[in-house]
């Protein structure tokens, strides 16, 4: 049974760095199969992709966040990471972590997602 | 961006109903399209992908079709434990864009 979980701060202040990570049991993140990723969906409304890996560091990210975004992976510890930064209230969201299988780009297994709150 | 916009935004059915949902693509997507189903506090759940292919477990009542611009997502005979939003996803161009979401209740 493949699973995701999600941890890391639930509040970020303004301008700083947001650090999540997610943690993948039941799989491995070296499998050659799979994309992972992160998605993301403020209160109240949709979702928004925001980048993945694969387990070579190979990366694509939203060109609307690029800039921002850094997604990395942890063999060792299987995991993978997400750091955004310059965050501001519009990065208020429940941030998902997700798998990619074939990096065919749809989401076949979906962490519980963690909350994230800026402010100060 | 592929922009994907659905219909109706919410909708409210009887038990045993037809559903169905439209996704329509700002440009052609191929057959490139996943659903998903979102319980309240809850990630939300794969469906279908490529259009048509019903994930692993998935109730049969569930469908999808369509290709290029114009998808639907059916349920054959609603039940009161598909209250939920559905969300469309575009999987054929970087960024990979979610439609706006369908809430679908009982009446």
């Amino acid at each position: 049974q493949v699973q995701l979980q999600e941890s890391g701060p639930g509040l970020v202040k303004p301008s700083e760095t947001l650090s999540l990570t997610c943690t993948v049991s039941g799989d491995s993140v070296t499998t050659i199969s799979y994309y992972w990723s992160w998605i993301r969906q403020p209160p109240g409304t949709g979702l928004e992709w925001i980048g993945y890996i694969y387990y070579t560091g190979s990366t694509n990210y939203n060109p609307s966040l690029k800039s921002r975004v850094t997604i990395s992976v942890d063999t060792s510890k299987n995991q993978f990471s997400l750091k955004l930064s310059s965050v501001t209230a519009a990065d208020t969201a429940l941030y998902y972590c997700a798998r990619v299988p074939g990096g065919y780009g749809y989401f076949d297994y979906w962490g519980q997602g963690t909350l994230v709150t800026v402010s100060s | 961006d592929i922009q994907m916009t659905q219909s109706p935004s919410t909708l409210s059915a009887s038990v045993g109903d037809r559903v169905t949902i439209t996704c329509r693509a700002s440009q052609s997507i191929s057959s490139w399209l996943a659903w998903y189903q979102q319980k309240p506090g809850k990630a939300p759940k794969l469906l279908i992908y490529e259009a048509s292919s019903l994930e692993s477990g998935v109730p049969s009542r569930f469908s999808g079709s369509g290709s290029g611009t114009e998808f639907t997502l059916i349920i054959s005979s609603l039940q009161p434990d598909d209250v939920a939003t559905y969300y469309c996803q575009q999987h054929n161009s970087y960024p990979w864009t979610f439609g706006q979401g369908t809430k679908v209740e009982i009446k």
